[in-house]
């Protein structure tokens, strides 16, 4: 069964400074992609960053770039200089190409402190 | 681009009756949507799959006759809350994707409040 696993329920970071959230997965297709979503208060799912599984290269997106170790099946989500509009619920998910689902995580609350 | 809406965004029923949610695609042709439930404080729990024009597929344990999906064209997909209990009460949300590639990216609508009474 394909799994993702978000072990910080909750991270906090200083305004300004560098976070780093964690996630990890199991599947045993070799062709997939993973994302990083955020959640805000407003509920509204936010797409943050996408990484296709063949490539190599790590996918980045202003100050949100991504650490995807295929070998390891470790996909973590780096937010620079964090500001308060990142405090949001973020959740990794998995593209299981087989039943073309997302299978998420359980979510890691990041508080900015100002 | 690529933006989904949801209608309406709160309702609150008596028990027992139905609730319709809405789901729309606004600026792409959705080949699949996606509707989802999710608990306070808790991850999105996929519900069903809906293919336009086909019926949807259910997760283990959605009652389909309770929770009825219809894709009816490629931009709009309804979820009908049939016989609403307190239960029920939750936020649902709907995503949908261009099409059932080995690529496809989830765009979420804003999310339903289901109140029920």
């Amino acid at each position: 069964a394909q799994t993702v696993t978000q072990s910080q329920p909750e991270m906090s970071v200083q305004e300004a400074e560098t976070v780093t959230l964690s996630c990890t997965y199991d599947t045993s297709e070799s062709d997939y992609y993973l994302f990083w979503y955020k959640q805000p208060p407003s509920r509204q799912m936010i797409l943050v960053i996408r990484q296709e599984a063949y490539k190599q290269q790590n996918a980045t997106e202003n100050r949100f770039s991504v650490n995807f170790q295929k070998a390891a099946k470790s996909f973590s989500l780096k937010i620079s200089d964090s500001q308060l509009g990142d405090a949001a619920m973020y959740f990794c998910a998995l593209y299981d190409s087989g039943t073309y689902k997302y299978i998420f995580g359980t979510g890691t609350r990041l508080k900015v402190l100002a | 681009g690529a933006v989904v809406s949801q209608h309406p965004s709160r309702v609150i029923c008596k028990s027992g009756t139905s609730v319709k949610i809405e789901c729309r695609s606004l600026d792409f042709q959705a080949t699949t949507m996606f509707w989802y439930r999710q608990f306070p404080k808790q991850s999105l729990m996929l519900m069903a799959t809906s293919n336009e024009g086909s019926k949807a597929t259910y997760e283990q344990g959605v009652e389909k006759d309770k929770f009825l999906i219809n894709h009816a064209s490629l931009t709009l997909s309804t979820l009908t809350v049939t016989s609403a209990h307190p239960e029920d009460s939750s936020f649902y949300i709907c995503s949908a994707s261009v099409g059932a590639t080995t690529e496809d990216t989830q765009y979420f609508g804003p999310g339903t409040r289901l109140t029920v009474l």
